[in-house]
Formats: structure tokens, C-alpha cells, sequence
């Protein structure tokens, strides 16, 4: 396993289009996290999944986002009608909830410009 | 609620320079604490952890202890090496949750100059 695989890796959108990312965990992994980095800040929590079953999600996360896990597996976050404003970096991570700390591994990311 | 503030950056140092960099938290009860580092390129990895008062995480001669008096958990390193340029970011994850969700302090940049 390579760890945590997000695709693409680049995006440029123009305002008012629909994006799609993607995110492979790794594979034992029970839990997968979304996050969206902003430049100069740290990643901040959108939501996250255990299977495929989407318990949280931040008030960040407008209803112009959407995040799915089908079958517990890799997931998706589509962000229809894009402003400027989600210029950012996603991150994606996963992790194994039967330990009581459990390390999260991160992807390398998918950056978001807006144009 | 819950937050982390790390002290600005960016922190240039010469190479085998002492490193410092600073991370207060906020929490209720008793969470754990985590530093990050992020390479120019890559994701986030985790550096070192601690998940209670008084631990000392440690990795990679990076050290860093739990101090709940002062809701700190500064980063430390003896002797820095070029190779240690990068992002460093300070996280708790509460104690009391069951989510996983790590919150996140700003981030501190590391440029260490040969």
C-alpha cells in the first residue's frame, strides 16, 4: 500500500463550474477526513466518514459541497457552482478507528484555484 | 472551544542552530497533542505525539512535552539540518471526542540555511 492517494493533483476551474476530487485511503483504514488549507493557515475539518457512513460535517461545508464514500472505500467531494473563495488546498486522510489514538495519514493533497 | 496558536513565522535558522517553535492550546479536558511537519510537495506526516501531561513525544531528535500548567507543547530541536526546512503544524485532538478530528494551529514555516 502507497498510503493515502488523492487525484488530481491540480485543478484551475473557472468560476461557476462543478469540481470533483478524489481520495483512496488506505485500505484497512475505517475512517477517511477531508480538510481544506488555506494559504498561510492549517488545515481546518469539512468531514469525515466511518465506512461509508458520512457522520460529521463542518458548518464550513456549504450545501454547494458534497462528500461521498461509497462502500467504504475510496471517497468523493464535489463542489458544484465553484466560487473563488474555495481557492484551497483539500486534503484527504484516513485512519483505523480501533485504536484509541489513532495516527492519521494524510495525502498529498488536490489544489483548488478558482479562476 | 477548542483551538491551537503557534507562534508566527517564518523562522530562518543557520544550520546546527537550537529550534524553538511555540504551540499553545485550548481545550477542555485532557487532549492529545501532535506535531506535523509538511515537505515542500507533500502531505502532512506526523512528526511526534504526546496523549497526556508530563509525556514527551519524540522522533527524528524533534522533541516535545505535554505541559498541561501551561497548555503548552513546544516544539524542540537540538541541532537542525537543512533538511528540516519545511511546514510545522501543531494539532490536538480532544480527548472526550470520538471523531478524530484533529484541530489545527496556523502553521510555523522552517528555513534553515546552510
Amino acid at each position: 500500500d502507497t498510503g493515502v492517494s488523492q487525484n488530481p493533483r491540480h485543478k484551475i476551474t473557472k468560476r461557476g463550474q462543478n469540481v470533483t476530487f478524489r481520495c483512496d485511503p488506505i485500505s484497512e483504514h475505517n475512517r477517511l477526513y477531508w480538510y481544506r488549507q488555506t494559504l498561510g493557515q492549517g488545515p481546518e475539518f469539512l468531514t469525515y466518514f466511518q465506512n461509508e457512513a458520512q457522520l460529521e460535517k463542518s458548518r464550513l461545508l456549504s450545501d454547494r459541497f458534497s462528500a461521498e464514500r461509497p462502500k467504504g472505500s475510496f471517497s468523493t467531494l464535489e463542489i458544484q457552482r465553484t466560487e473563488q473563495g474555495d481557492s484551497a488546498m483539500y486534503l484527504c486522510a484516513s485512519s483505523q478507528y480501533r485504536h484509541r489514538y489513532p495516527e492519521a495519514f494524510f495525502g498529498q493533497g488536490t489544489r483548488l484555484t478558482v479562476v | 472551544g477548542n483551538s491551537v496558536t503557534q507562534m508566527e513565522g517564518p523562522v530562518t535558522l543557520s544550520e546546527e542552530a537550537f529550534l524553538t517553535i511555540n504551540c499553545t492550546y485550548t481545550a477542555t479536558g485532557y487532549p492529545s497533542l501532535f506535531w506535523y511537519v509538511q515537505y515542500p510537495g507533500e502531505g502532512l506526516q506526523l512528526l511526534l505525539k504526546a496523549t497526556k501531561a508530563d509525556d514527551k513525544g519524540s522522533n527524528k531528535g524533534f522533541e516535545a512535552t505535554y505541559r498541561k500548567e501551561t497548555t503548552s507543547f513546544h516544539l524542540e530541536k537540538g541541532s537542525v539540518q537543512v533538511s528540516d526546512s519545511a511546514v510545522y503544524f501543531c494539532a490536538l485532538l480532544h480527548g472526550s471526542s470520538n471523531t478524530g478530528k484533529l484541530i489545527f494551529g496556523q502553521g510555523t514555516t522552517l528555513q534553515v540555511k546552510p
